[in-house]
C-alpha cells in the first residue's frame, strides 16, 4: 500500500491569512493525488484531482484560484487555501491513488478561520 | 449526479448485539467501497466489492453488493465498542473519483 502523511493536522489562522496544506506519498511515486473537504457530521466531498506536472482538475463549485493546488513531484502535493475566512473552516483530507488503483488517505488537517 | 444514499444515519446499540446498515446508489458504480473513520482521522479502507451478488467478510463484518450492484449492506455481528466510528460509503467511478455517502455514525455502548 502508499503510506501517506498529511501536515499539518491542524491550524488555527486569522481571516485573510493564507494556509498550505501538505500531503505526502511516503513510499510510492503518486501521479494522482485527490484533496477532500469533509465539513461536521457530513461526509467527504471532492475539490480536486492533483496531476504531477500539470493542472489540477477542480470539481464544480470549486474555486480553483482560492483552493491554490500544486503537485511539482510524485510525492508531494499541496493545498493553499487563500484569503481564508471563517467559511473554509472544515476538515481537509488528501488520498493518494496507488498501486491497482487503491486509495489510500492522509489523516486529515483541521481547519479553523478565526 | 450519482448520489448514495446510507440508512440509518445514526445507530447506538449496546455491546454485544447485531445490525445492519446500507448504502443505496441511484445508479451503477464498478465497483462499492467501504470505509471507518474515526474522528479527526482519515477514513480507512475495510472493503472492496465489484461484483453483483458479492460477499466479503472481515472477521465480524459482513459486506454485501447488491445484484444489480446499486445497493450494498454492512452486516456486524456481535459488535463491539472498537466498532465505534462513521461508517462511509463510497462509489468507485472513473479514473478513481470517489463518492462518498453521508455515513453512518455507529455507537457500541459497553
Amino acid at each position: 500500500g502508499a503510506v501517506v502523511s498529511q501536515h499539518p493536522s491542524w491550524v488555527i489562522c486569522k481571516s485573510g491569512t493564507s494556509v498550505k496544506i501538505e500531503c505526502r506519498s511516503l513510499d510510492f511515486q503518486a501521479t494522482t493525488m485527490f484533496w477532500y473537504r469533509q465539513f461536521p457530521k457530513q461526509s467527504l466531498m471532492l475539490m480536486a484531482t492533483s496531476n504531477e506536472g500539470s493542472k489540477a482538475t477542480y470539481e464544480q463549485g470549486v474555486e480553483k484560484d482560492k483552493f491554490l493546488i500544486n503537485h511539482a513531484s510524485l510525492t508531494l502535493s499541496t493545498l493553499t487555501v487563500t484569503s481564508a475566512h471563517p467559511e473554509d473552516s472544515s476538515f481537509y483530507i488528501c488520498s493518494v491513488k496507488g498501486q491497482r488503483e487503491k486509495l489510500f488517505f492522509g489523516s486529515g488537517t483541521q481547519l479553523s478561520v478565526l | 449526479t450519482q448520489l448514495l444514499e446510507q440508512s440509518p444515519q445514526f445507530l447506538s446499540i449496546q455491546e454485544g448485539e447485531n445490525l445492519t446498515v446500507y448504502c443505496n446508489s441511484s445508479s451503477v458504480f464498478s465497483s462499492l467501497q467501504w470505509y471507518r473513520q474515526e474522528p479527526g482521522e482519515g477514513p480507512v479502507l475495510l472493503v472492496t466489492v465489484v461484483t453483483g451478488g458479492e460477499v466479503k467478510k472481515l472477521k465480524r463484518l459482513t459486506f454485501q453488493f447488491g445484484d444489480a450492484r446499486k445497493d450494498s449492506s454492512l452486516h456486524i455481528t456481535a459488535a463491539q465498542p472498537g466498532d465505534t466510528g462513521l461508517y462511509l460509503c463510497a462509489g468507485v467511478g472513473a479514473n478513481s473519483k470517489l463518492t462518498f455517502g453521508k455515513g453512518i455514525t455507529l455507537s457500541v455502548r459497553p
